[in-house]
């Protein structure tokens, strides 16, 4: 395992239809991230993982988001009827110790 | 509550010259404090940490950081610029000893010219 996947790579959508990402950690991470980057923003924290229980949620993730970590092993990250400000790179991190996140590369999402 | 400004949103810089990507924290706790590097249509990449022990941190690829509590600030250097190092930088700052959320700053892009 060399690292966090992330699929799809890109997705483009239809305002008011649902996705879902999926986030492959590093086997041996037990904490999972998700987070949201806009167009020249940096990353904003969208929730946190410890095994399988969601410990901290951001207010950006609003009652349409939902993340799902079963098991403890791979995430997903549905975005109900998605608007156009939804737009947006999700990345998925993951980590074993306290120092430091490892990325994926990211699923880019159009809502057209 | 914590917070990064990163000062340019765009820096450019000749091939061999100095590189200079200024980062200021806010926190209310010590911080520990990091910076990446994105390349287009890519995941962030780590490239140094402070995490409270030797003040100047050194990172991969010749980059280094120094930490200055009195400057709040966290600026990052390299003597000589490549034309490899033209990405997108961002500097990060997280609470304490609890990494599970980072406060990311909005990035510095980095040119290189020839």
């Amino acid at each position: 395992d060399t690292g966090v996947s992330q699929d799809p790579r890109h997705k483009i959508t239809k305002r008011g239809q649902n996705v879902t990402f999926r986030c492959d950690p590093i086997s041996e991470h037990n904490r999972l991230y998700w987070y949201r980057q806009t167009l020249g923003q940096g990353p904003e924290f969208l929730t946190y993982f410890q095994n399988e229980a969601q410990l901290e949620k951001s207010r950006l993730l609003s009652d349409r988001f939902s993340a799902e970590r079963p098991k403890g092993s791979f995430s997903t990250l549905e975005i109900q009827r998605t608007e156009q400000g939804d737009s947006a790179m999700y990345l998925c991190a993951s980590s074993l110790t306290d120092y430091g996140y490892t990325f994926g590369s990211g699923t880019r999402l159009t809502v057209v | 509550a914590q917070s990064v400004t990163q000062l340019g949103s765009h820096v450019s810089v000749s091939e061999g010259a100095l590189v200079l990507l200024r980062c200021n924290y806010s926190s209310s706790v010590p911080p520990y404090l990091f910076w990446y590097v994105q390349y287009p249509n890519q995941g962030l990449q780590l490239l140094l940490k402070y995490t409270s022990a030797a003040t100047l941190v050194k990172g991969i690829n010749g980059f280094e950081a120094e930490f200055k509590k009195s400057e709040t600030s966290f600026h990052l250097t390299k003597p000589s610029a490549h034309m490899s190092d033209a990405a997108e930088y961002f500097c990060a700052v997280t609470l304490g000893n609890n990494f599970n959320k980072f406060y990311f700053g909005s990035g510095t892009k980095l040119n290189v010219k020839p």
